[in-house]
């Protein structure tokens, strides 16, 4: 079935600095992409759609200006925790559908934040 | 709007039992698709099934059945014979019809299966 990357797996930040979450779609094409939260015993929590080539839609809530998406091509879309602070320690798990085909999301490994 | 209710938080049953999780919709869209995922404490979601609201015929898969009734805007999930393997967070799911419309989920029901 089709495969979505997402790297890192887990990473931990000092708190102020900045991560970069990449979601790679390995065997097709998806024009839009699809970055969701999750914090410990809760459910899965839509952040933003990402669009190749246009800017990316933002649920209520979720501040832009803080969570920078880029979906650079048809097949990447990164997500940037900018100033990270504790609060922002999550599960982060990307999904991707394809363009064409089966409409299931395809959803990454997820990466696990932890901002110290 | 789109909503998906999981009424249960948490069940746990003896091994073999037989297993139900409740997950109620709604949604004004009148296409649709339902959803289940099962997330180990690996965190990695794994996709269970997708049905769309055109068919209503319940589907088996080894232990795992699925009952979709569109009147009572239920698509509940049925686990046969638990194992502890089992044991996970499963999510219900909805989308609209739209190949590029986004996913919502349920708050999830954690499952517990004793030895």
């Amino acid at each position: 079935g089709a495969v979505v990357s997402q790297h890192p797996s887990w990473v931990i930040c000092k708190s102020g600095t900045s991560v970069k979450i990449e979601c790679r779609s390995l065997d097709f094409q998806a024009t839009t992409m699809f970055w969701y939260r999750q914090f410990p015993k809760q459910s899965l929590m839509l952040m933003a759609t990402s669009k190749e080539g246009s800017k990316a839609t933002y649920e209520q809530g979720v501040e832009k200006d803080k969570f920078l998406i880029n979906h650079a091509s048809l097949t990447l879309s990164t997500l940037t925790v900018t100033s990270a602070h504790p609060e922002d320690s999550s599960f982060y798990i990307c999904s991707a559908r394809p363009r064409q085909g089966p409409t299931e999301a395809f959803f990454g490994q997820g990466t696990r934040l932890t901002v110290v | 709007a789109q909503k998906v209710t999981q009424a249960q938080t948490e069940i746990s049953v003896v091994e073999k039992e037989d297993v139900t999780l409740d997950c109620v919709y709604e949604t004004r869209d009148t296409t649709y698709y339902l959803f289940w995922y099962k997330q180990p404490p690996s965190g990695e979601l794994v996709f269970l099934i997708r049905r769309n609201s055109f068919d209503e015929q319940n589907e088996i898969s080894g232990r795992y059945s699925w009952n979709f009734q569109k009147s009572t805007s239920s698509f509940n999930f049925t686990i046969t014979a638990s194992q502890v393997v089992d044991s996970a967070v499963y999510f219900c799911a909805l989308s609209d019809y739209s190949s590029a419309s986004k996913i919502i989920f349920g708050s999830g029901t954690r499952l517990s299966i004793r030895p």
